[in-house]
């Protein structure tokens, strides 16, 4: 069974701070890859970042940063010194190889207030 | 850098309508898909489409809905008779596989907000 869950429904931090947004996901293939996307309000979906299976390196661009985990099937998202702009729903996303559907978490809602 | 587009951006119609909700992919794409996302909740996978055919549909996709490919651009979702049920934004995607890798990456297009009254 593939499933990604997000256990934080919504988060609400204050301005400048870094706030971790959590991602577990359960699959039976080895390879697989993982997204994240952001959705403001004005309700599209913003691609962030894709991940594969096989590179467990972190990464940072700029004030975003990605920690994927094999081990326990985690690939959490830390947005250090939060702004308001990145209030938004944000969601985490597994796909497998080839021409199938994208399974999504529920999303974390990310309120930053000034 | 090109993009998936949607038109209308929102469409407001009366339960029992038929609608049709439309989506140019990108134009080297092959591979289509429509997702739903019921307002508040997660995106879930509707249908996609290579080839001219349906290639996998969700348990969502029953047979008030229908895809088609008219065209060599647009790639457009009927709903036959609309419930209230279907308010929800429609995110239509095509991808392309990525070079050197086994992953197909999916473009999204900004969304048509559908509600039925």
């Amino acid at each position: 069974a593939q499933k990604v869950t997000q256990a934080q429904t919504e988060i609400s931090v204050v301005e400048k701070e870094d706030v971790t947004l959590d991602c577990v996901y359960e699959t039976r293939d080895t390879t697989y890859y993982l997204f994240w996307y952001k959705q403001p309000p004005s309700g599209e979906l913003v691609f962030l970042i894709r991940r594969n299976s096989f590179d467990e390196q972190n990464e940072i661009s700029g004030r975003y940063s990605w920690n994927f985990q094999k081990s326990t099937s985690s690939f959490n998202f830390t947005i250090t010194a939060s702004q308001v702009v990145d209030s938004a729903v944000y969601f985490c996303a597994l796909h497998h190889p080839g021409n199938t559907p994208l399974v999504f978490g529920k999303g974390t809602r990310l309120s930053v207030i000034a | 850098e090109p993009e998936v587009t949607q038109t209308p951006s929102h469409q407001v119609t009366q339960m029992g309508q038929e609608v049709i909700l439309r989506c140019v992919p990108i134009s080297n794409h092959l591979y289509f898909y429509w997702y739903r996302q019921i307002l508040g909740q997660k995106v879930e996978f509707l249908v996609s489409f290579y080839n001219n055919e349906i290639s996998e549909k969700s348990e969502i996709f029953d047979d008030q809905f229908s895809v088609e490919r008219p065209d060599g651009s647009n790639f457009t979702l009927k709903i036959r008779s609309t419930k209230l049920e279907d308010s929800a934004m429609y995110f239509c995607a095509s991808s392309d596989r990525v070079p050197g890798q086994a992953s197909y990456e999916q473009y999204f297009g900004p969304g048509t907000r559908l509600t039925v009254t």
